[in-house]
């Protein structure tokens, strides 16, 4: 069956440390792969895409990398801040109709 | 920045009662969706919707949802007899384009409360 699954449903970093976020699936095989942060009670928000045939993609201190190999992405926030706090979504292009939600790690950022 | 705007933020309603849920999408964008979640649980794609047509829908979009554009800038989601089980967080979301390439934007939410 089909399958994505996020690493511990919670995290919890010291500030300034490296958070890393994993997400595997099974039995798909996504073109695209997204990141999406959601804060409580709100909508999610598109951070970065990644295209199956990109290893890695970063934008400031968000770096993703995506191996079809190994069916994982991880999600790195470096330096991290107690703003990064937030549920932290992968979404998997399902056959280019949708995408595929995660369900999710919640990421705490320690002072 | 544009943005995704829904309407109510939250709505109560009584079991086997309609509710209406409204989206403004952003608004050079086409391609419209709705998505569910329901507390604690991940993010569920309802439909997409495009040119006045559902594109897609999933198993959960069945014969009691409804989606509509009833204007050029409103998009609705219709549920006809609620059940407790619809209780969840509806998301509208909009994209420019079709293409799971593109990034959808995704509005604040309706919390719907059905008792």
């Amino acid at each position: 069956s089909q399958k994505i699954e996020q690493n511990s449903e919670a995290l919890n970093i010291q500030e300034g440390k490296t958070a890393t976020l994993t997400c595997n699936y099974t039995n798909y095989s996504p073109a695209y792969l997204q990141w999406y942060r959601q804060d409580p009670g709100r909508g999610p928000v598109f951070l970065l895409l990644i295209r199956e045939n990109e290893k890695e993609k970063r934008k400031e201190r968000l770096k993703v990398t995506f191996d079809t190999t190994l069916k994982q992405s991880l999600f790195h926030i470096t330096a991290s801040q107690p703003a990064d706090s937030a549920t932290y979504l992968c979404a998997l292009d399902n056959y280019g109709q949708n995408f595929v939600f995660g369900p999710g790690t919640r990421l705490s950022v320690l002072p | 920045e544009p943005e995704v705007t829904q309407t109510p933020s939250h709505q109560v309603t009584q079991m086997g009662q309609e509710v209406i849920l409204r989206c403004v999408p952003i608004s050079n964008h086409l391609y419209f969706y709705w998505y569910r979640q329901i507390l604690g649980q991940k993010v569920e794609f309802l439909v997409s919707f495009y040119n006045n047509e559902i594109s897609e829908k999933s198993e959960i979009f069945d014969d009691q949802f409804s989606v509509e554009r009833p204007d050029g800038s409103n998009f609705t989601l219709k549920i006809r007899s609620t059940k407790l089980e619809d209780s969840a967080m509806y998301f509208c979301a909009s994209s420019a384009s079709l293409k799971t390439s593109d990034t959808q934007y995704f509005g604040p939410g309706t919390r719907l409360t059905v008792l």
